[in-house]
């Protein structure tokens, strides 16, 4: 069965400071999608990346880059700056590998404080 | 429409009565999901549609809860004879492909569904 961990259930930090958010998955499939999602105070579930198993490169987005390692099964959220506005809960989410029905974390609750 | 639109946004029932909750996809998105974010479960996969095809129903927690959508556009998810433990947020999510062409959903901000 498939299963995701999201270790840190509240983290808190000062504005400026970098934050990891760490996500460990369990699959049988050799393929598979990972995801991050981000929900706001105001609760629609936004997307901010997708990543399947063949590809390990590291990638990065303005402030936010995204480590996978299978060889650990993670696939671990970096922000670099935080920011008072991204606070919010983080959900890592893995897929099967016909890419439907995600099985999420239970998130991470991040608070930045200014 | 631009997003995945969702109503009611709350919804508050008493045990017992049947509860429908509707999504309006974005245009042109085939592919349609509900999930469901409660304080116990977290987020759980309910079902899913993708154009013509027969839904996968695989998430459903019990026969008292069944989806439709009309004319591969607007879903349905009806809940019968709500129980407290089916409080809820319901949320759907569209995407313009199923499966390995989907590049992420995109969710609608959920029906809060309480049941006392």
């Amino acid at each position: 069965a498939q299963k995701v961990t999201q270790a840190q259930t509240e983290i808190s930090v000062v504005e400026k400071e970098d934050v990891t958010l760490d996500c460990v998955y369990e699959t049988r499939d050799t393929t598979y999608y990972l995801f991050w999602y981000k929900q706001p105070p105001s609760g629609e579930l936004v997307f901010l990346i997708r990543r399947n198993s063949f590809d390990e490169q590291n990638e990065i987005s303005g402030r936010y880059s995204w480590n996978f390692q299978k060889s650990t099964s993670s696939f671990n959220f970096t922000i670099t700056a935080s920011q008072v506005v991204d606070s919010a809960v983080y959900f890592c989410a893995l897929s099967d590998g016909e890419g439907n029905k995600l099985v999420f974390g239970a998130g991470t609750i991040l608070r930045v404080k200014s | 429409g631009a997003g995945v639109s969702q109503s009611p946004s709350n919804k508050v029932t008493e045990k017992g009565k049947d509860v429908e909750l509707r999504c309006d996809p974005i245009s042109g998105h085939t592919a349609l999901y509900w999930y469901r974010q409660s304080l116990g479960q977290g987020l759980e996969f309910l079902i899913y549609f993708q154009g013509n095809s027969a839904p996968d129903k695989s998430g459903l927690p019990s026969d008292r809860f069944s989806a439709e959508r009309t004319g591969g556009s607007v879903s349905t998810l009806t809940i019968q004879r709500t129980q407290q433990e089916d409080s809820a947020v319901y949320l759907c999510a569209s995407s313009k492909e199923a499966g390995l062409a989907n590049y992420g959903y995109t969710f609608g901000s959920g029906t809060r569904l309480t049941v006392v």
